[in-house]
């Protein structure tokens, strides 16, 4: 079974640091990973995703993540936050086997609070 | 392009009663998938659908069921409601059969409380 580890339940950062949430999974397969993000009183939106190739990719709002495949680490960073970015932010991973392995459903971790300070 | 839908918004039932949650997917889109958010337990899967057929499902008991029509069209209903099962429930649309494809598209959700 799949399971992902946030290991920041909550973080505060004042606007201009650098932001970095650390996700890991447990799951011995291939994976496609994510992102996604909860702004209050939003809908969950996808901030990006690692499905093959490179590595580090990049996301909406000046968010990237690099996989590091011998970790089992999907981290989340950005250099310079903003106000706006406060929201919850969840990695969630998706076995990649086709429907044996888990189709279209998503494991998520317990997420992580951030808050952004003026 | 419309999002993902759900009805209603927000429920409130008693102990013991029923309820049917009903979303409507992005146009175009054939899966449906259905979350249940907690503040204790996060973000857990319930079941997925893909085409009218279930192809997942979560560790969720029996009183959690789900259909999806030929509409694409889903509901899920809960039996014999328990206080525990006051959630926030969400339901996800993706247009095809796999992730590494495709994006998984999230409604605002049903909010349940359970008294």
């Amino acid at each position: 079974a799949q399971s992902v580890s946030q290991h920041n339940h909550h973080v505060i950062l004042s606007e201009a640091a650098s932001l970095e949430l650390g996700c890991n999974y447990s799951y011995g397969g291939t994976v496609n990973l994510f992102w996604y993000v909860q702004y209050p009183g939003q809908h969950l939106q996808l901030l990006l995703k690692y499905f093959s190739g490179d590595p580090l990719v990049k996301g909406i709002k000046g968010f990237e993540a690099e996989f590091i495949k011998s970790k089992f680490s999907f981290n989340l960073r950005k250099p310079s936050v903003q106000w706006s970015d406060t929201a919850e932010y969840f990695c969630a991973v998706n076995a990649s086997e086709g429907l044996t392995g888990g189709g279209n459903k998503l494991t998520f971790g317990t997420g992580t609070q951030l808050k952004v300070e003026l | 392009k419309a999002g993902v839908t759900q009805t209603p918004r927000y429920l409130i039932k008693t102990r013991g009663q029923q309820v049917t949650l009903s979303c409507s997917p992005i146009s175009g889109h054939r899966s449906v998938s259905w979350y249940q958010q907690t503040p204790g337990q996060g973000l857990q899967f319930l079941f997925e659908y893909f085409s009218e057929t279930q192809r997942n499902k979560g560790n969720f008991p029996g009183r959690f069921s789900g259909r999806q029509f030929s509409n694409s069209r889903s509901e899920m209903n809960v039996s014999t409601l328990e206080l525990g099962d006051s959630a926030l429930y969400l339901c996800a649309s993706t247009r095809g059969e796999f992730l590494s494809t495709d994006t998984q598209y999230f409604g605002p959700g049903t909010r349940l409380t359970v008294l």
